[in-house]
């Protein structure tokens, strides 16, 4: 089945710089690559998705790439602020209508430092 | 739109006792998962329903978990008997048919003593 692997486990930076988040997948049938941000105690929110047909995607401050060839993908993250602090968690999924078995990465937990 | 809901929201129970937890979807969401998520770690998928049938429950430990979706719209899911290894967040989520995105619930903290 379908493996995420995900990097770093945390990451802190500086309110202000850029963050990224690298994960890779193992089934290249996968197709749908969504991003949560979990804060403390709180529900996973979407973020950011991208699919399989697109290279890049980008929602003001955020934006994922995607490698097919190389099965991985990136969240990036720039002009970092506080409430940027939090758990991400990448994911992966494939079908060919909508409801998906999602495969989550083990979580990245980002601190902005002011 | 109301988003998913979910109760209680924190239990306490002794091993070997019986829990359940109950998922209310966004309306109109045919697909509705249960999640477990550890300390630490990306949730994993428990089971899948699309309306009343659940089509992947492959990672569901039958021996003590078991979900129900009666009317196709709200869910339980039930631990009997609890172990110590079973505290941890269970999260539901749903997606509309057809749907890619899944919207989540904010999950019931189980604390097994």
């Amino acid at each position: 089945g379908e493996n995420v692997e995900q990097h770093p486990s945390t990451l802190s930076v500086q309110e202000g710089d850029s963050a990224v988040i690298k994960c890779t997948y193992s089934d290249s049938a996968s197709n749908y690559f969504p991003w949560y941000k979990q804060e403390l105690g709180k529900r996973p929110q979407l973020i950011i998705d991208i699919r399989s047909n697109v290279g890049e995607k980008k929602d003001q401050r955020i934006a994922v790439t995607l490698n097919k060839t190389a099965k991985h993908f990136s969240l990036h993250i720039t002009e970092t602020q506080p409430e940027d602090s939090a758990v991400y968690f990448c994911a992966a999924s494939k079908g060919i209508q909508g409801a998906q078995k999602l495969v989550f990465g083990q979580g990245t937990r980002l601190t902005i430092n002011p | 739109e109301a988003g998913v809901v979910q109760s209680p929201r924190y239990k306490i129970i002794e091993k070997k006792q019986p829990v359940a937890f109950w998922c209310n979807p966004i309306s109109g969401h045919n697909t509705l998962y249960w999640y477990l998520q550890n300390l630490g770690q990306g949730p994993e998928l428990l089971i899948r329903y699309e309306n009343e049938e659940a089509v992947d429950d492959s990672q569901l430990p039958k021996d003590r978990f078991s979900a129900e979706r009666l009317k196709g719209v709200d869910s339980t899911l039930k631990i009997q008997p609890a172990e110590l290894g079973d505290s941890a967040v269970y999260l539901c989520a749903s997606s509309s048919f057809g749907g890619e995105t899944q919207y989540f619930g904010p999950g019931t903290r189980l604390l097994v003593l």
